[in-house]
């Protein structure tokens, strides 16, 4: 079952504007994971962050992490029209296994 | 990372039929997973596979329905048995990061999208 939930479900904005995505779960975590889907392809692995990390970088992308409120956002600044894509969180419980969100659309308009 | 291949990319296929879908990967890796994404939704788990044991289903997917193969530590077939329309969805496939086995990322195939008339 999903076990991270995302909002917005979509999102448009302009180019070279920021665009900020949360994701909210219900349990303890090892880690939380966002990534990329291009137009129904693979999924690209993002950022990684740890259950004691409370933010990362990594170029354009930010990510932080509030266990306490069990929600995690990811931002992308100054965005391009290839972000366009949906992004998904995916929680890592106690074993090896993903649990996806449901996912945030966004379009970025030239 | 891990490079990984799908085959087929797509399928058209006829209800009542079944459907083999093969993922290649370039390294050796312990553990393979297989998900399904139906129309506008997110990934769900279908089962984990692990070379030399029987594949790990979770609850809402049973071994008839899609059985899967590990023969060796760089490939798995999943089967999408007596396929249904509901059954019309992208099913993708994954690795562990082969280099740093534990709770990190995973790399994804880029998915076989099914449909079934």
């Amino acid at each position: 079952s999903q076990q991270g939930e995302e909002d917005p479900q979509a999102l448009s904005i302009q180019e070279g504007e920021n665009a900020t995505m949360n994701c909210s779960y219900k349990t303890s975590i090892n880690n939380l994971q966002w990534y990329r889907q291009n137009s129904g392809r693979g999924l690209v692995h993002l950022i990684l962050i740890r259950s004691n990390e409370r933010e990362k970088h990594s170029g354009r992308l930010r990510v932080t992490l509030d266990t306490s409120k069990k929600s995690s956002s990811l931002l992308i600044t100054a965005s391009r029209a290839a972000d366009t894509a949906s992004y998904f969180c995916a929680i890592v419980m106690n074993d090896y296994k993903l649990s996806f969100g449901a996912g945030t659309t966004v379009t970025v308009r030239a | 990372s891990a490079v990984i291949s799908q085959k087929p990319s797509r399928d058209i296929c006829q209800r009542g039929t079944s459907l083999t879908i093969q993922c290649q990967v370039d390294s050796q890796v312990t553990m393979m997973f297989w998900y399904r994404q139906q129309p506008g939704q997110s990934l769900t788990l279908i089962a984990t596979a692990n070379q030399g044991s029987e594949a790990t289903y979770e609850s809402g997917f049973v071994i008839d329905k899609f059985p899967i193969s590990r023969p060796n530590l760089t490939f798995s077939t999943l089967t999408v048995s007596n396929m249904s329309p509901e059954d019309s969805s992208i099913y993708l496939c994954s690795v562990e990061n082969p280099r740093d086995r534990g709770y990190n990322e995973q790399f994804f195939g880029p998915g076989t999208r099914l449909t079934v008339l």
